[in-house]
């Protein structure tokens, strides 16, 4: 089945610095790719939709300048968090459909990153 | 009033009982719903999903839908130990949008 990729797992950052997750589709080409944010014991919040090619979709409230995507590739896509900040620290998961679109589909979720801002 | 709303529970159940998780949807043209389940520290994954009024079965899952009350539903059968999780319910307004809005999630304890 439709395989997401998403790296790192974890990472540790100091206040200030930036952090790129990866997320890459391993045998589909993903056209749009979703990034979700998690703090603990809350459900998954929308951040932005990822386009290839063109620029990303930000969600209400979400700082386009702070959480920067990229979706250069049919198969991957990076959010870098710039200046990060101890209110940051959350699980960030990416999710992708398949394209050509096929109808009422699922979307195939990466396995989270985990930051924590020191 | 939340978009998507769920026991945050937690629930318990024996082992072998049925657990039932139910959500409620705030967007009368929501077309597409889903059931997802998650453990603690990972990723989503899909268990059902549902696109009509009416029962689903897979194995031992049946999810319920009933668009006029805006309520679905997930039944797990034989429950088992290792149901143990966070299950998630999630919305899309209409067919080929993806977006999905997320309830809370209601944490399933299954007790041996």
């Amino acid at each position: 089945g439709a395989v997401v990729s998403q790296h790192p797992s974890w990472v540790i950052c100091k206040s200030g610095t930036s952090v790129k997750i990866e997320c890459r589709s391993l045998d589909f080409q993903a056209t749009t790719m979703f990034w979700y944010r998690q703090f603990p014991k809350q459900s998954l919040m929308l951040m932005a939709t990822s386009n290839e090619g063109s620029k990303a979709t930000y969600e209400q409230g979400v700082e386009k300048d702070k959480f920067l995507i990229n979706h250069a590739s049919l198969t991957l896509s990076t959010l870098t968090v710039t200046s990060a900040h101890p209110e940051d620290s959350s699980f960030y998961i990416c999710s992708a459909r398949q394209a050509p679109y096929s109808g009422a589909n699922v979307l195939t979720f990466g396995a989270g990153s985990r930051l924590t801002v020191l | 009033q939340k978009e998507v709303e769920q026991n945050s529970g937690p629930l318990s159940v024996p082992e072998g009982a049925i657990a039932s998780l139910n959500c409620t949807y705030s967007d009368r043209v929501s077309q597409s719903f889903f059931w997802y389940r998650q453990y603690s520290g990972k990723s989503p994954e899909l268990i059902m999903s549902i696109y009509s009024n009416g029962d689903k079965e897979d194995g031992r899952f049946t999810a319920q839908l009933n668009k006029a009350s805006q309520y679905v539903s997930l039944l797990i059968r034989d429950s088992q130990p290792s149901d143990s999780a966070t299950y998630l319910c999630a919305v899309t307004s209409n067919f080929g949008n993806e977006k999905l809005t997320f309830g809370t999630g209601t944490r399933l304890t299954i007790i041996p």
